[in-house]
């Protein structure tokens, strides 16, 4: 069946970058999308990011500077890589396929 | 870029009551707008696609309507199981979600 796993280091340090990788199973990254989206503690969520079948990218306006997202299809997994972290970039990272299938999501602290 | 205002923010209702959650977009999204309901500590379950078809598997008191900008998810008959946070999310362009309601029991 279909999944995806977020993984990750739960902290990270002000101003450091931060990495990411979603898992996925039962589906081809190379016939579909995957989207990144965070929420950060007790807040809605925010669209980062997508990855489509054909290996294009598109960005949240606001994270454009900051954010990249790729893949590698042969080992079914889908990274996000964002710099100059702040403390306001604390949240649980999620990765989605068509916006029906979603990871369980993982915490990310950004602290000294 | 396109902005998802949704309202109320907060609501406190009695099992059986119909409530309406609301999301309005800064421009006509053309239906593209699913609803998503949010427990606790767990991933976001889509319950209504594409304004108003329902997902396989999610109870039929769930519906959702709307056209141009404004959309209405509809809990018919409110079950207790139904307390979560609620969102829209618009993907005719781009992608926007709405902030949440929040649903309680009174």
């Amino acid at each position: 069946q279909v999944q995806l796993k977020e993984s990750g280091p739960g902290l990270v340090q002000p101003s450091e970058t931060l990495s990411l990788t979603c898992t996925v199973s039962g589906f081809s990254l190379t016939s579909n999308s995957v989207h990144w989206v965070r929420q950060p503690p007790g807040k809605g969520l925010e669209w980062m990011g997508i990855i489509r079948s054909g290996g294009s990218t598109d960005y949240n306006s606001a994270l454009k500077s900051r954010l990249s997202i790729s893949r590698d299809t042969s080992k079914s997994q889908v990274f996000l890589k964002m710099n100059s972290l702040q403390t306001e970039d604390t949240a649980i990272y999620y990765c989605t396929r068509q916006w029906y299938y979603w990871g369980q999501g993982v915490m990310v602290t950004v602290s000294s | 870029d396109i902005q998802m205002t949704q309202s109320p923010s907060f609501l406190s209702a009695t099992v059986g009551d119909r409530v309406t959650i609301n999301c309005k977009a800064s421009q006509n999204i053309n239906k593209y707008l699913n609803w998503y309901q949010q427990k606790l500590g767990e991933a976001p379950k889509r319950l209504i696609y594409n304004t108003n078809s329902l997902q396989t598997g999610i109870p039929s008191r769930f519906s959702g309507s709307g056209s141009g900008t404004d959309y209405t998810l509809t809990i018919s008959s409110l079950q207790p199981e139904d307390v979560a946070t609620y969102f829209c999310l618009q993907h005719n362009s781009g992608y926007t979600f709405g902030a949440g309601t929040k649903l309680e029991l009174k």
